[in-house]
């Protein structure tokens, strides 16, 4: 296993339309989290599952974002009717069971919405 | 609301000299888990150093070193011996229930 993935690298849309991300996780890893980064700024946390559990979803993610982990595997995550305001590195993230962890991030989809 | 800050957007520091990058954060939390995560151009994120917070001893892993002060909230992270490779944007982050939450970031420039 070389680390957690991400794909699609890169994601141009039009404002509207729906995009969907995947993130590959470690595979021995229970947690995989989502982070939103903006350009200057530090990731800020979406949502973590552990296992097929979503646990927490943060008050930045409207009703347009919806994330799965089917299976306790791979995540996607989806966003509906995109903004220009959804402009912004996605970092995908996966650790062991306990907050001690070290969380393992992906090199990120970047999306820009025209 | 749990903050984590770093007050220093930029710094830079010549090859082989020592720089420390400062971070306060904000908790109402015992027990908690503090990092320092390096993100170069381009590239992801990676640990550099963990501090726990019920151990007073401070962290170290080879040239990176932190100063953990617990009653001040402050988490400082020290690279001695500075190379060229430690250009990167570096996050200080405090574990929250499992999340990270991320201060805004020390983009750091090492010179020849």
């Amino acid at each position: 296993d070389t680390g957690v993935s991400q794909n699609p690298r890169h994601k141009i849309t039009k404002r509207g339309q729906n995009v969907t991300f995947r993130c590959d996780p470690i595979s021995e890893h229970n947690r995989l989290y989502w982070y939103r980064q903006t350009l200057g700024q530090g990731p800020e946390f979406l949502t973590y599952f552990q296992n097929e559990a979503q646990l927490e979803k943060s008050r930045l993610l409207s009703d347009r974002f919806s994330a799965e982990r089917p299976k306790g595997s791979f995540s996607t995550l989806e966003i509906q009717r995109t903004e220009q305001g959804d402009s912004a590195m996605y970092l995908c993230a996966s650790s062991f069971l306990t907050n001690r962890d070290e969380q393992f991030f992906g090199p990120g989809t970047r999306l820009t919405v025209l | 609301a749990q903050t984590v800050t770093q007050s220093q957007p930029e710094m830079s520091v010549q090859e082989a000299e020592t720089v420390t990058l400062s971070c306060t954060y904000d908790t109402s939390e015992n027990n908690y888990y503090l990092f320092w995560y390096k993100q170069p151009p381009s590239r992801q994120m990676i640990l550099v150093i963990r501090q726990e917070a019920y151990k007073q001893q401070n962290a170290t892993e080879n040239r990176f070193s932190v100063n953990f002060q617990k009653a001040a909230k402050s988490f400082s992270l020290k690279i001695s011996d500075s190379q060229l490779g430690d250009t990167a944007m570096y996050f200080c982050a405090y574990n929250q229930g499992g999340k990270l939450i991320f201060g805004q970031g020390t983009e750091l420039s090492v010179k020849p």
